[in-house]
């Protein structure tokens, strides 16, 4: 069955613009999250959705934010980007987050300039 | 916030020798999974741990989670070249929380 899609797989972005990623989980998940990765910080946490609703956020700023659709897929949106937004943006789908992993996509990397 | 402590940072072994990389928090984790990552790679989910003093072996891979559940282990028998990568854990409570990794190398 197919994986989880991210789209774009690239993208380059000026400093103050906005983005918006998209993520198609694998059919039947219902468990979407969101993760920065860079160098620096390591793989950090966005948020979790789960039947269009956010169960979790991490501690990022308000400038980031996403939603889930009817059909599991989700967005991820970056207002105001700033130069410290590049990164691999990870997303990954699971059936539910308990008893389950998770299965990720292969990522946006965002290169703000 | 939580944070999760992983050690080492990087381990070079040679192929044969065995590898463990620990997983360690000041407050008592939720569920406990563990990923690799493949250089240029994304994170492939390996196992999860939820209950206190598990221990879940894989072929060559052995998992524990600590009897306070503060803590979880890896640990790699006779590596292979095939085991190079990132390993994670991530603690899956009300937030999630992604170990800082561990690169292993493995020299033939």
């Amino acid at each position: 069955k197919a994986g989880v899609t991210q789209t774009p797989r690239y993208l380059i972005k000026t400093r103050g613009q906005q983005v918006t990623l998209s993520c198609s989980p694998i059919s039947g998940h219902r468990s979407v999250s969101w993760y920065q990765q860079t160098p620096g910080q390591g793989l950090q946490f966005l948020f979790e959705y789960f039947s269009e609703t956010q169960r979790n956020k991490g501690n990022f700023p308000g400038r980031f934010s996403g939603r889930q659709f009817s059909n599991s897929r989700s967005e991820m949106n970056v207002s105001t980007l700033e130069l410290g937004d590049s990164a691999l943006y990870l997303c990954a789908s699971s059936l539910n987050r308990i008893g389950y992993g998770y299965t990720f996509g292969s990522g946006t990397r965002l290169t703000v300039v | 916030g939580q944070q999760v402590m992983q050690i080492p940072q990087y381990q070079h072994v040679q192929e044969g020798e065995d590898f463990t990389t620990y997983c360690n928090s000041s407050t008592t984790l939720s569920n406990i999974q563990w990923y690799k990552q493949r250089p240029g790679g994304h994170p492939v989910f390996l196992i999860q741990l939820v209950k206190s003093g598990e221990v879940k072996k894989q072929k060559r891979l052995t998992f524990q989670f600590g009897e306070a559940k503060k803590n979880s282990s890896l640990h790699i028998t006779a590596t292979q070249t095939t085991d190079v990568g990132t390993y994670f854990c991530l603690n899956t409570g009300n937030q999630f929380y992604f170990g800082t990794g561990t690169s292993l190398t493995v020299i033939p």
